[in-house]
């Protein structure tokens, strides 16, 4: 089966720009998630969906980052306006079951953003 | 709140020599463990997990590892490592019977095998 695609691969911007990453689940696949990998750290959840509803996004910084997945399949993940401290892998996840603590995510290939 | 700490940032090894690498969380009720790794240039794979019952787990590629909830640790073991397991691993753990399914992580091990 494929797996979950993420676009773009990289990106390059300057703060205070806008910056939108795109992520297409594994078909089928209820849940989707939202992480954020700074170098040298583990990922940091941002935002769980469960279809097109919010499970839990207590760690995004909702004054920049928004995130949304209409119709329950892909979602975007925006930041306006980015900071340095933004830079960052984002890694978008998904699980086949309700999103309990039991299921596997499969993660996609990331998108590397680096604001300068 | 739930932590994770991986102890060994960078381990260097020889082709053929055995591994171990240390997960310990924070948390103490029932848990969730899981390993991941991430070879150069690709995506974050699941290893293993463990959820109940034996304490020692299998995974993909010859990979285990043991639950011991009096040490709050999930350590992973290879008896024998070769030069294509150079790749960064993460130790991650889900609170069971929370409303979400957050993986916590920790920093990782970045392992390097020489031939």
């Amino acid at each position: 089966e494929a797996g979950v695609a993420q676009s773009p691969r990289y990106k390059i911007i300057e703060k205070r720009q806008s910056v939108a990453f795109w992520c297409n689940p594994i078909s089928g696949h209820a849940t989707l998630y939202w992480y954020q990998q700074i170098l040298g750290q583990g990922p940091k959840l941002l935002i769980q969906f469960q279809n097109n509803g919010v499970v839990d996004d207590s760690q995004l910084p909702k004054d920049r980052f928004s995130a949304e997945r209409l119709k329950g399949v892909d979602s975007t993940l925006k930041i306006q306006p980015a900071k340095l401290e933004d830079s960052a892998v984002y890694l978008c996840a998904s699980s086949s079951l309700a999103g309990g603590p039991t299921d596997t995510q499969y993660f996609g290939p990331g998108t590397r953003l680096t604001v300068l | 709140a739930q932590s994770v700490s991986q102890h060994n940032h960078h381990v260097i090894l020889s082709e053929a020599a055995s591994l171990e690498l240390g997960c310990n969380y924070s948390y103490g009720g029932t848990v969730n463990l899981f390993w991941y790794v991430q070879y150069p240039g690709q995506h974050l794979q699941l290893l293993l997990k463990y959820f109940s019952g034996d304490p020692l787990v299998k995974g993909i590629k010859g990979f285990e590892a043991e639950f011991i909830k009096s040490k709050f640790s999930f350590n992973l073991r290879k008896p024998s490592v070769q030069w294509s397991g150079t790749a960064e691993y993460f130790c991650a753990v889900t609170n069971y019977g929370g409303a979400t399914n957050k993986l916590i992580f920790g920093t990782g091990t970045l392992l390097a095998v020489q031939p």
